[in-house]
């Protein structure tokens, strides 16, 4: 199985603020990177698929970058409602696995 | 629009079976791939389970053997029949459509596994 390993567990950041978080795969899987976000008592979203694609909706300060088994998923500027929780996911090989999550907050 | 909406959850005891629904609207399951995720109180994601369009399955290793995926054309909906239920499949179950990447997700039904 593929391990998916976030960074940071999580992180406190102002509003406007430029905010990074990085997935680490176990092994290389192409491009099949995929970003959610979760508010607490809600389903997941999704957010950015096949590592840079912005999935209907989403806002563009969300983009996602990254190669081999580095990604990372960046907010240009952070807005007061993107406090929640953030889960890369890899959509190579069954199972899909995903990260622990990354807690961010807004101070 | 676009909706998917679990049932059958509930508290059920160790050793007990369940049968989790995802009833779907605005598409064909038939048409698409479907995915079962689940999520243990204050944790993380865990992928478990997907029928493909084909109608091909996968299991996550934590539910392989206990667990049967499957869908009812005529109805709309996925299932998800789970079996030997232990107090580690304490979750809330989503269902969310496609494999790859999971784009549309249903709001998850909760099963609590306690005698």
């Amino acid at each position: 199985d593929i391990q998916m390993t976030q960074s940071p567990s999580s992180l406190s950041a102002s509003v406007g603020d430029r905010v990074t978080i990085t997935c680490r795969a176990s092994q290389t899987m192409n491009r099949y990177l995929n970003w959610y976000q979760q508010k607490p008592g809600e389903p997941p979203k999704l957010l950015i698929y096949s590592t840079s694609a912005l999935h209907i909706g989403v806002p563009s300060r969300f983009s996602g970058s990254g190669s081999g088994t580095d990604f990372t998923l960046t907010i240009s500027s952070l807005q007061p409602e993107d406090s929640a929780t953030y889960y890369c996911q890899q959509g190579y090989s069954t199972p899909y696995t995903f990260g622990q999550g990354t807690k961010l907050e807004i101070k | 629009e676009v909706q998917l909406v679990e049932s059958g959850g509930g508290v059920i005891q160790p050793g007990g079976s369940l049968r989790l629904s995802c009833a779907s609207s605005g598409f064909s399951v038939s048409d698409a791939s479907m995915t079962w995720v689940r999520q243990a109180p204050g944790k993380g994601l865990e992928w478990v389970s997907v029928i493909y369009n084909t109608g091909g399955t996968n299991y996550a290793d934590s539910v392989k053997g206990r667990s049967s995926i499957s869908r009812d054309n005529s109805k709309n909906t996925v299932y998800l029949q789970m079996d030997n239920l232990r107090a580690d499949d304490t979750a809330v179950y989503y269902c969310a459509r496609d494999k790859r990447w999971l784009t549309i997700w249903g709001q998850g039904t909760l099963v609590t596994v306690s005698s």
